[in-house]
């Protein structure tokens, strides 16, 4: 069975900071990744996503995630956190072929002017 | 077309009664997908479409829960004798098959059982 563990449920940063949200994965097979955004009472918009490409991706709003193999992880970053990256952020995964995602419980990013 | 249109944004009903939610997809996309969504936690999967055939559908799709796709268009998601336990954001999103896993979702219908 495929699950997602965001450590962390709420994540406090000051403007200007590093944002750093973790999400671990456990699976038989490489999983595709995802993360989204979700502010509130909104739906979810996507950030970026890993499909079995490059390990390094790019997303939205200057975030970018790492797969690493061997940690099973996909840790969400932006160098310098705005006002506006304030929501919840969900890592999802996708088991090749399963048509559908697997969310974590969410991390809550809080930034402090 | 502008995305994924899921109508009503908030639905206020009584326990016992029946609600109905409706999804619209990009008009592109072959797949269609229900998510609930409960207060402080992640999404969770609970059927999904491919054309007008249902192809899975999560255990947590008790016999209350009713979902269909017609026409392989839009889809409706259908509870009936409501509980409290339903309350709940129910999310839609959809996706083409063979693009690379891009799933868009909707603004969701936000249900609150009283």
């Amino acid at each position: 069975a495929q699950s997602v563990t965001q450590l962390g449920s709420h994540v406090s940063v000051s403007e200007g900071a590093l944002v750093l949200l973790r999400c671990n994965y456990s699976s038989s097979v490489p999983p595709y990744l995802f993360w989204y955004v979700q502010y509130p009472n909104q739906g979810l918009q996507l950030l970026l996503k890993y499909t079995s490409a490059a390990t390094l991706v790019k997303g939205i709003n200057g975030f970018e995630a790492e797969f690493k193999k061997s940690e099973t992880s996909f840790h969400l970053t932006k160098p310098s956190a705005h006002m506006s990256d304030a929501a919840e952020y969900f890592c999802a995964v996708d088991l090749q072929g399963a048509q559908k995602l697997v969310f974590g419980q969410g991390t809550r990013l809080t930034i402090n002017p | 077309d502008t995305g994924v249109s899921q109508d009503p944004r908030h639905k206020i009903t009584k326990r016992g009664q029946n609600v109905t939610f409706r999804c619209d997809p990009i008009s592109e996309h072959n797949r269609l997908y229900w998510y609930r969504q409960t207060l402080g936690q992640g999404p969770e999967f609970l059927t999904y479409f491919q054309n007008e055939a249902q192809l899975e559908k999560s255990r947590l799709l008790s016999d209350r829960f009713s979902a269909e796709r017609p026409k392989g268009s839009f889809s409706t998601l259908e509870i009936q004798r409501t509980e409290q336990g339903d309350s709940a954001m129910y999310l839609c999103a959809s996706s083409a098959a063979g693009q690379n896993y891009g799933y868009t979702f909707g603004s969701g219908t936000r249900l609150t059982v009283v």
